[in-house]
């Protein structure tokens, strides 16, 4: 099962920044975090990762707390292409000869208004 | 352009009947996967491959099969035990031990 905690849906103007919150309270220390998005119909696209300094390239940020147990990625000026459910995936350990395995559950529905 | 195709984009079966869907990558990645997506849900994993002739069930592996005998091809079989076939279905590949999936444009499967 995912390990994250996610709200259902948000919106967010056009222009402004759009700030997406995900819980994962039970991550483990060399658990990595990962964000991908889904616009509608098509496969998900990665965005960004981290594992504990705060990431920035150049679709989004991502500022992990200092305990980990939370994230934000930020789209800095939201447009309507950014429109989509937003995934925050912590990456399962592969165990030896095991996969590596991603686990994306219903995430956020990001809704950019005109 | 290097990439990740699956087809057919489109597919419907009668019950009864076991359907193929394609996934072919030629990013050189060793891990492929195939999620399941129902309308207003998340992604689950059926099944995954680290290396050619080996693969691993999923959380949802039943009533599915697959194989990997290349390197750059991995499909899934949904055979009649699939009790509800009907779904997106989405194909990824990445690099063995890194965290970025590839994802192809995905095949609708619909049962009629």
């Amino acid at each position: 099962d995912a390990k994250t905690t996610q709200p259902p849906s948000m919106d967010c103007a056009e222009g402004r920044a759009a700030n997406l919150p995900c819980n994962h309270s039970t991550i483990s220390g060399n658990e990595y975090v990962y964000w991908y998005r889904q616009i509608h119909s098509q496969g998900p696209q990665y965005i960004i990762h981290g594992l504990k300094n705060n990431e920035t390239n150049e679709m989004a940020s991502l500022i992990i707390t200092e305990d980990r147990k939370s994230s934000t990625l930020i789209l800095p000026h939201a447009t309507l292409r950014d429109t989509a459910v937003y995934y925050c995936i912590v990456r399962v350990i592969p165990m030896l000869n095991t996969g590596n395995q991603f686990y994306f559950g219903t995430g956020t529905s990001l809704t950019v208004i005109p | 352009d290097g990439g990740i195709t699956q087809s057919p984009k489109y597919l419907f079966r009668k019950e009864g009947q076991n359907v193929t869907l394609s996934c072919e990558q030629n990013l050189n990645h060793d891990a492929m996967y195939w999620y399941r997506q129902d309308p207003g849900q998340g992604l689950r994993l059926i099944y995954y491959s680290q290396i050619v002739n080996d693969f691993q069930k999923g959380d949802i592996a039943e009533g599915y099969s697959v194989s990997r005998e290349k390197k750059e091809s991995f499909p899934l079989t949904v055979t009649s035990a699939q009790k509800n076939p009907t779904a997106f279905y989405l194909c990824a590949s990445s690099l063995r031990n890194t965290g970025e999936l590839f994802f192809g444009e995905g095949s609708r499967l619909t049962v009629l």
